[in-house]
């Protein structure tokens, strides 16, 4: 069965310029959550999908950032425009429940 | 509040001696505690984790972990470690029974392991 995964594996980009980043879950898995690791920091909550719907999104740290999770299959992020203090790695994890969370690889992120 | 302390940053140890990564957490409630491993360019991967039943936790590749309310500590072990041990560990915290969100990740501890 595959994992989470995650593309694209790096990206870099312009301040100012657009992301997309994309998220592919285990199949499946009605969970669907968004966390980002900044400069070698903690791991951060984003946000969290309940099939196609936002149950919490709590952690996403302003509105250049949106979510979406069409048909409840595939995630994608886009940080528009980025700023500098956006460069970090992406991580998607997917779960049937909280306490088995699986991660993807991660998208790193440089904002230059 | 939540919190948790990874207290060492970069461990290094010899194959074939023990490893110790030190994990401490502050917490209202008893928490759920995990223990994650990512190794270069992989996803995180659940070691083992603690929700209130044994204090002593036994995970994957030879790795425990044991739960120590008087100490708030819950320090991950394995009595020999391999080369293929080496990779970034992290701590994680969460009151039991919540949300994504309400998870608390500490700031990892990378283990080096000298051949």
């Amino acid at each position: 069965e595959a994992g989470v995964t995650q593309f694209p594996s790096h990206s870099v980009i312009e301040k100012g310029q657009t992301v997309t980043l994309r998220c592919d879950p285990i199949s499946g898995h009605d969970n669907l959550y968004w966390y980002r690791r900044v400069m070698g920091k903690e791991i951060k909550f984003l946000l969290h999908f309940v099939k196609e719907s936002k149950q919490d999104e709590s952690g996403m740290p302003n509105n250049r950032f949106l979510a979406e999770r069409t048909g409840g299959t595939y995630s994608t992020l886009k940080v528009q425009p980025a700023e500098l203090e956006d460069s970090g790695v992406y991580f998607c994890a997917s779960s049937q429940s909280l306490y088995e969370q699986y991660f993807g690889p991660g998208t790193r992120l440089t904002v230059t | 509040a939540q919190s948790v302390t990874q207290l060492d940053s970069h461990v290094s140890v010899s194959e074939g001696t023990p490893v110790l990564l030190r994990c401490n957490y502050s917490s209202s409630y008893s928490p759920s505690l995990f223990w994650y491993v990512q190794h270069p360019n992989k996803g995180l991967q659940l070691l083992l984790k603690y929700t209130s039943a044994a204090t002593l936790v036994k995970g994957i590749n030879g790795f425990e972990a044991e739960f120590k309310k008087s100490e708030t500590s819950f320090h991950l072990t394995k009595p020999s470690a391999h080369m293929s041990d080496a990779a970034e560990y992290f701590c994680v915290v969460s009151p039991p029974y919540s949300s994504a969100s309400k998870i608390i990740f500490g700031s990892g501890t990378r283990l080096s392991i000298r051949p």
